[in-house]
């Protein structure tokens, strides 16, 4: 059976510190990945998708940057976090055509500080 | 845009009541699906449903797809404390070139 590691879990840094977040993918080949932030109680906002190696769409503007170096990595990442930063990021896998149902990781709560 | 609106936003009810949670847009779906988040996690899929007037069960649990796929309901029967959560519709069209368009969400608060 498929599954989704995301870590850390929670993570406090000062801004202007550097970023990375890994989310690893088991039991399934060439998936599709994603990463998300999500405010408080609310939908998700896509910020990547990957589709292959090395392939990396971003859906918005911002201080951050992903990463696929292997087929079930994804990573995100910052070169120097703002406040605005701050947030619930989730990572997401999905390997059926169409219908491209996501299966998340257990999410990592950052707070810039 | 393609949208796909979520409502109502919040809904507080107590323990044996029914309700409905409705997901709207103006955009054909090829599928939608419902998911279930609880604080702190990641969603995790209820269901997905593809056929248009297409009606899934998962225990007390009833969702429905909209005859022209471009809504769907999620309803709950004699709600309890555990169903308590955000519920999120998301759907992929082919527009979006399948990626998945977000509701905003439910917040469901099941009062013992």
């Amino acid at each position: 059976s498929q599954t989704i590691h995301q870590w850390p879990a929670t993570l406090v840094q000062p801004v202007g510190s550097p970023l990375s977040l890994e989310c690893t993918v088991e039991g399934t080949s060439n998936p599709n990945l994603y990463w998300y932030r999500q405010a408080a109680g609310r939908g998700l906002q896509l910020l990547f998708y990957s589709v292959g190696i090395g392939q990396i769409s971003s859906e918005v503007p911002q201080n951050l940057s992903a990463s696929r170096p292997q087929d079930r990595q994804f990573i995100l990442s910052s070169k120097k976090l703002l406040l605005s930063d701050s947030g619930f990021y989730l990572c997401a896998w999905s390997d059926r055509p169409v219908v491209n149902e996501a299966f998340f990781g257990q999410g990592t709560r950052l707070t810039v500080v | 845009t393609q949208l796909l609106e979520q409502s109502p936003q919040f809904l507080s009810i107590q323990e044996g009541e029914n309700l409905t949670v409705y997901c709207n847009s103006s955009s054909v779906f090829s599928s939608l699906q419902w998911y279930r988040q609880e604080p702190g996690e990641g969603p995790v899929l209820l269901v997905t449903v593809v056929t248009g007037g297409e009606v899934k069960k998962l225990k007390r649990l009833t969702f429905q797809f909209g005859d022209a796929r471009k809504d769907s309901s999620l309803h709950i029967t004699a709600a309890q404390p555990g169903d308590t959560g955000l519920y999120l519709c998301a759907g992929a069209t082919e527009d979006s070139n399948y990626q998945l368009i977000w509701g905003a969400g439910t917040k469901l608060i099941i009062k013992p």
